[in-house]
C-alpha cells in the first residue's frame, strides 16, 4: 500500500539544538499534516498544510509543503526538553482518501 | 479539544471472544478512522468511514468489522479477539472542504489486552 517514508526514524540532540525531519512520497498529496505524540496520548495536530510551497509556523515549530507535492518538512528550533515525543507525518491524496502516516521520528533530549 | 470519545480506554479480554470498542464525536465530521498502534509500526489504519454507512478497509482490515450508522458513532469489532490484536487503537475524525480534506483530530486511545 502506499506509504510515506519518514526520516529519521529517531533523533537524539542536546537542548538547545535545531530539529529537521522530512517525509516524502512517491505520490502527490493534497495535505500534509505533521502530528506529534507523547506517551499514553493521542496524536496531536501541530501543523496542517494544504497549498504546494506553502511554509507555516507555530512558535518555534515551521513546516513546508514541497512545491512537488511529494514531500514536506519539520523543523523545530531551540528545542526544549518538552518536545521530546514522537513526531508523524501525514497526508491526504485526496478529499475522500484515507489518511497515510509515516512511521514517525523519535525525538530525544539528551541532558 | 476535539470532542472525540473512545470507549473504553482499557480492556482485558480473552483469547475466542468478541470485542466492541466505540467512537464518538460531537463534531458532526464525516470521516472517522480507526487506528492501531504497536511498537516499530506507528499508526496502522484498520478501517475508515467517509460517511453514514459508507466504510472501507485500510491495510490491517483482518479480523476486524466496523459499523457507522449515524454520523456520530463508529464501532470496530474484533470478531474473535487474538492475542496479536493486543495493541493500542486510536479513533480519528476530519471533516471535508470541498476537495480538500482537513486535518484529524484523535480520541485518547483505548488499550486493549487479549489473554
Amino acid at each position: 500500500g502506499q506509504q510515506l517514508n519518514q526520516s529519521p526514524q529517531s533523533m537524539f540532540i542536546q537542548e538547545g539544538e535545531d530539529v529537521s525531519m522530512n517525509c516524502t512520497s512517491s505520490s502527490i498529496f493534497n495535505t500534509w499534516l505533521w502530528y506529534k505524540q507523547d506517551p499514553g496520548e493521542g496524536p496531536v495536530l501541530l501543523i496542517a498544510l494544504y497549498k504546494a510551497g506553502e511554509l507555516t509556523s507555530n512558535g518555534r515549530l515551521t513546516a513546508q509543503f514541497g512545491i512537488t507535492r511529494k514531500d514536506s518538512f519539520l523543523n523545530i528550533s531551540a528545542s526544549i526538553p518538552s518536545d521530546v515525543g514522537i513526531y508523524f507525518c501525514a497526508g491526504h491524496r485526496n478529499r475522500d482518501d484515507k489518511i497515510i502516516f509515516g512511521k514517525g521520528t523519535r525525538l530525544h533530549i539528551l541532558p | 479539544d476535539a470532542g472525540i470519545t473512545q470507549s473504553p480506554r482499557h480492556k482485558v479480554t480473552e483469547t475466542g471472544t468478541p470485542v466492541t470498542l466505540r467512537c464518538h464525536q460531537t463534531e458532526n465530521h464525516r470521516y472517522m478512522y480507526w487506528y492501531r498502534q504497536d511498537p516499530g509500526h506507528g499508526l496502522r489504519l484498520i478501517h475508515y468511514s467517509y460517511g453514514v454507512k459508507d466504510t472501507d478497509k485500510g491495510e490491517v482490515s483482518d479480523g476486524y468489522s466496523v459499523s457507522r450508522s449515524k454520523t456520530e458513532d463508529f464501532l470496530l469489532t474484533l470478531e474473535s479477539a487474538t492475542s496479536s490484536q493486543t495493541s493500542v487503537y486510536f479513533c480519528a475524525i476530519s471533516s471535508g472542504t470541498g476537495l480538500v480534506n482537513t486535518e484529524a483530530f484523535f480520541g485518547q486511545g483505548t488499550r486493549l489486552t487479549v489473554v
